[in-house]
């Protein structure tokens, strides 16, 4: 079954305390990119990769770090998590983006809702 | 940061009533709009991704129309039922190369 998969789906974790979210894609997409959602706000991206070794800061990339070895994953990163990070964090992924080339849709994980205490 | 707002931020309608919402989005640089149904506990799923200046696309009971000269898509379901409750969201996409979401239009429908 083709899929996007987070790992965890939920984490409580203290502050501080370094933590990595899993994302793998069974779709050989190019394309996968992370987002967090908060109440009010719309999903607003963290990273995005084009392909392997190729991340992109998105608009709300401060305390996260990614990193694309292989193409089927894309863990996101939190060295030193704060309460400010407590969000539902979702992964997507995509055969292609951009200019140049098909607009294709977006597949979505599952999410992750994570809190920081 | 592209600004892309949707309208309304809910709405609550009865079972067989047909609803429209709309996304704005600045015009300039326009690549693709995409739009995606968002279940609670669930992933957004795909819908539409519309490219062409009046663009209509078609799932079912669910249409969207596209003017990319004005910047602006609508969404259209008829005959709403109570499992097209969800938030709908819409991203443009430009020379950026990624989605900048809206915060969604949360439809309720009830029997």
């Amino acid at each position: 079954e083709a899929q996007v998969t987070q790992n965890p789906r939920y984490l409580i974790t203290v502050t501080g305390k370094k933590l990595t979210v899993t994302c793998s894609q069974n779709m050989n997409h190019e394309y996968m990119s992370w987002y967090r959602q908060d109440p009010g706000l719309g999903l607003r991206q963290i990273y995005y990769s084009m392909n392997v070794e190729v991340t992109d800061k998105g608009d709300v990339p401060e305390g996260y770090k990614v990193s694309r070895k292989e193409k089927r994953n894309f863990p996101l990163i939190l060295e030193s998590p704060s309460p400010n990070q407590t969000s539902l964090y979702f992964c997507a992924s995509s055969l292609s983006f951009g200019t140049g080339g098909r607009p294709d849709e977006a597949f979505f994980g599952q999410g992750t809702r994570l809190t920081v205490v | 940061i592209l600004n892309v707002e949707q309208s309304p931020q809910s709405l609550h309608v009865q079972e067989g009533d047909s609803t429209n919402f709309t996304c704005s989005f600045p015009s300039s640089n326009f690549y693709a709009l995409h739009w995606y149904r968002w279940e609670t506990a669930k992933s957004p799923e795909a819908l539409f991704v519309m490219t062409l200046n009046g663009d209509e696309k078609k799932k079912g009971r669910i249409s969207a129309t596209l003017n990319t000269k004005e910047g602006y898509s609508y969404l259209y379901i008829k005959g709403s039922q109570p499992e097209d409750s969800a938030t709908y969201l819409c991203a443009p996409t430009g020379t950026a190369s990624k989605l900048t979401f809206g915060t969604g239009t949360r439809l309720q429908v009830t029997l």
